[in-house]
């Protein structure tokens, strides 16, 4: 089954703590991105990657890293989360072309306390 | 930068139509597209049209796209209680980066 997976799905952890949210799909799409969704604000891009070793900032990429060394994995790391991350992170693949459909996982709901 | 907004709510009856409306800032936008959330889950994309379009028909959804006020509505002829959900209204500029905008999301309720 064409997916794109997430994990966790849920994180509770204290503020400093390093943390991976992994993401995995397994459509060969060359696109990964990775968002944050908080009320009111919608989804916003946090990284996106074009191609292996190609990953570039989105909108709101502070306290964020990420890594795309194999094409289905695209990991997000926060090295020193801080409450104000606290948030549901959405990664989303894609096979680029004219339409450009995006493909999301289930989510990672994340509380920094 | 680029900019898209909805409202954030809209409640109707089983049976009638709904409409969820967005509009956007960047005039080079090419793709407009519609997600859906359901509860629980990751989005999915409902419907999408190109920019030199102005309606496109899919089942129960029209989609109208008016590009001189930039303004975008997804209309869902008999509405159920499984549209229950959070639409979201994205858009694309042309370039060669596939950059989407997202707009707020509209959570559409469904009264039986």
């Amino acid at each position: 089954e064409a997916q794109v997976t997430q994990n966790p799905r849920y994180l509770i952890t204290v503020t400093g703590k390093k943390l991976t949210v992994t993401c995995s799909q397994n459509m060969n799409h060359e696109y990964m991105s990775w968002y944050r969704q908080d009320p009111g604000l919608g989804l916003r891009q946090i990284y996106y990657s074009m191609n292996v070793e190609v990953t570039d900032k989105g909108d709101v990429p502070e306290g964020y890293k990420v890594s795309r060394k194999e094409k289905r994995n695209f990991p997000l790391i926060l090295e020193s989360p801080s409450p104000n991350q606290t948030s549901l992170y959405f990664c989303a693949s894609s096979l680029g072309g004219r339409i450009y459909e995006q493909y999301f996982g289930p989510g990672t709901r994340l509380t920094v306390t | 930068g680029e900019d898209v907004e909805q409202s954030l709510f809209l409640s109707v009856r089983e049976g009638d139509s709904s409409v969820i409306n967005c509009t956007y800032t960047d005039s080079s936008s090419t793709y407009l597209y519609w997600y859906k959330q359901e509860p629980g889950a990751g989005l999915q994309l409902l419907t999408y049209i190109f920019s030199n379009m102005d309606m496109k028909q899919d089942q129960r959804l029209t989609v109208l796209l008016n590009k001189k006020d930039k303004h975008l509505s997804l209309r869902i002829a008999d509405t159920q209680t499984g549209d229950s959900a959070i639409y979201f209204c994205a858009e694309r500029a042309s370039g060669g980066y596939q950059k989407v905008t997202f707009g707020t999301g509209t959570k559409l309720q469904v009264i039986p």
